[in-house]
């Protein structure tokens, strides 16, 4: 099984609202992560998390804060986005050191921002 | 810096045309290789892998072959069909030391649009 869900698949949000998209994995995988995608461009690095400590934040505004309760869950909170913030929202995860540390996507949040 | 080349698209096909999608690689150290697919309305799914020179990675007829001496991970196709439509992105994976623990990164090429028609 190599599968990643994300919750919810879409997301209407004003600039004053807060939302979460949620994201889980049970392959035992100890990286998680975080990539924001605009249409028809690669994937861009948001926030890395390995053995549930965050290990790189890409300079990723404030108004993005993510979370990782457990090794299977992650989290993304979001806080007064701008309309620019709207885009495809993947998590992926990947095994832990001594692997070949390709990456494993979910199907992605859509998210608008109005 | 690491970074990845693909062929510039769009690439139009017709149904049961070859495919070749030319990929080249700059990474310091020995990165593993992939090929992703993104269908319309999806997330990256991983089509296929290759982790040392001269492994061919391959997956639902496509194939790739880790080319250490050229850099490169061309990705191939006999046949393809109107259900391949969709947008390849090559990339490699580097060992990375952050925060006290060690991840892999994802280099991403700019992706390449495939479109097949019947």
């Amino acid at each position: 099984d190599t599968e990643v869900t994300q919750t919810p698949k879409h997301l209407v949000m004003g600039m004053t609202n807060k939302k979460s998209l949620k994201c889980e994995q049970h392959m035992g995988h100890r990286a998680m992560y975080w990539y924001k995608q605009k249409a028809k461009k690669p994937p861009e690095l948001m926030f890395v998390y390995s053995y549930e400590k965050l290990s790189i934040n890409e300079s990723v505004p404030s108004r993005f804060s993510p979370e990782c309760p457990n090794s299977s869950l992650l989290n993304l909170h979001l806080h007064a986005l701008q309309p620019e913030d709207s885009a495809l929202y993947l998590c992926a995860s990947s095994p832990g050191q001594g692997y070949s540390y390709e990456q494993y996507f979910g199907p992605g949040t859509r998210l608008t921002v109005t | 810096g690491n970074s990845v080349t693909q062929m510039e698209g769009p690439v139009t096909l017709s149904e049961e045309a070859f495919l070749t999608i030319n990929c080249t690689y700059t990474a310091t150290g020995y990165p593993s290789l992939f090929w992703y697919v993104q269908y319309p309305g999806e997330g990256l799914q991983l089509l296929l892998k290759a982790t040392k020179a001269d492994d061919k990675g391959s997956n639902k007829g496509f194939e790739a072959t880790y080319r250490k001496e050229t850099t490169s991970f061309h990705l191939e196709k006999g046949s393809v069909q109107v259900s391949d439509s969709a947008v390849y992105f090559c990339a490699f994976s580097t060992l990375t030391n952050a925060g006290g623990t060690s991840y892999g990164k994802l280099t991403f090429g700019q992706g390449t649009i495939l479109t097949v028609h019947p």
